[in-house]
């Protein structure tokens, strides 16, 4: 069965770095997202990238985070300068065109930033 | 603004017992809802979903869901419980515009007792 896999699987980064987070998407999927879950709350969208750009991002997705599609499979989320509240789950998913499509989740990477 | 509301944040059941978990929703046009659950270090696994037709709608491991839309609500069942069903369970609507959003409830946590 196709599945969205997402390295590292936990990241400890020191405040102030720069960490990447991986991501390969189901690969006849086009639409990738990015969801963050903070411990003990609820997963909260990020952004979603179609078409080598990106078609929606959240009021969370500020300028510290980028993502970028660099070939055919990966599918990255950069933040630029971790803070300590970028600790969190993040989940990379990917589904077909369309608002009722499933997304399929990768297991996730937790973040944490010291 | 759309929006996923589950009420009860921590639910225990005794094992064999029956279980209803409560979503409501916020969303102007006819949505499309989901039910993920996630174990203890694990993804978010699509349990079933609600597109358009049979309102109710059978999922894996034994869930069903029931569409109402006089009450914006998308509950979770099962007949009776196992122990292996103790998880997070997230109530989510997708959003209209293609992107594949989804909006996400604050999860509830269901304990299994023996």
């Amino acid at each position: 069965e196709p599945e969205v896999t997402q390295t590292p699987s936990h990241q400890v980064t020191q405040m102030g770095q720069e960490v990447i987070l991986r991501c390969v998407p189901i690969s006849n999927h086009l639409y990738f997202y990015w969801y963050r879950q903070i411990l003990g709350q609820k997963v909260e969208f990020l952004v979603s990238f179609y078409n080598n750009e990106i078609s929606e991002k959240s009021e969370i997705f500020d300028d510290q985070f980028s993502v970028e599609r660099p070939d055919g499979s990966n599918f990255t989320l950069k933040i630029r300068s971790t803070k300590l509240e970028d600790s969190a789950m993040y989940f990379c998913a990917s589904t077909l065109p369309g608002a009722g499509s499933e997304a399929f989740f990768g297991q996730g990477t937790r973040l944490t930033v010291v | 603004a759309q929006s996923v509301t589950q009420p009860d944040i921590h639910i225990t059941v005794s094992e064999g017992a029956s279980l209803e978990l409560r979503c409501n929703y916020s969303y102007g046009a006819t949505p499309y809802l989901f039910w993920y659950v996630q174990s203890p270090g694990q993804g978010l696994q699509l349990l079933l979903k609600y597109f358009s037709g049979d309102t109710l709608v059978q999922g894996i491991k034994g869930f069903e869901a029931e569409f109402k839309r006089s009450q914006s609500s998308f509950n979770l069942r099962k007949p009776s419980v196992h122990w292996s069903d103790a998880a997070e369970y997230f109530c989510a609507v997708g959003v209209e515009g293609n992107t594949g959003k989804l909006i996400f409830g604050q999860g509830t946590t269901l304990q299994v007792k023996p």
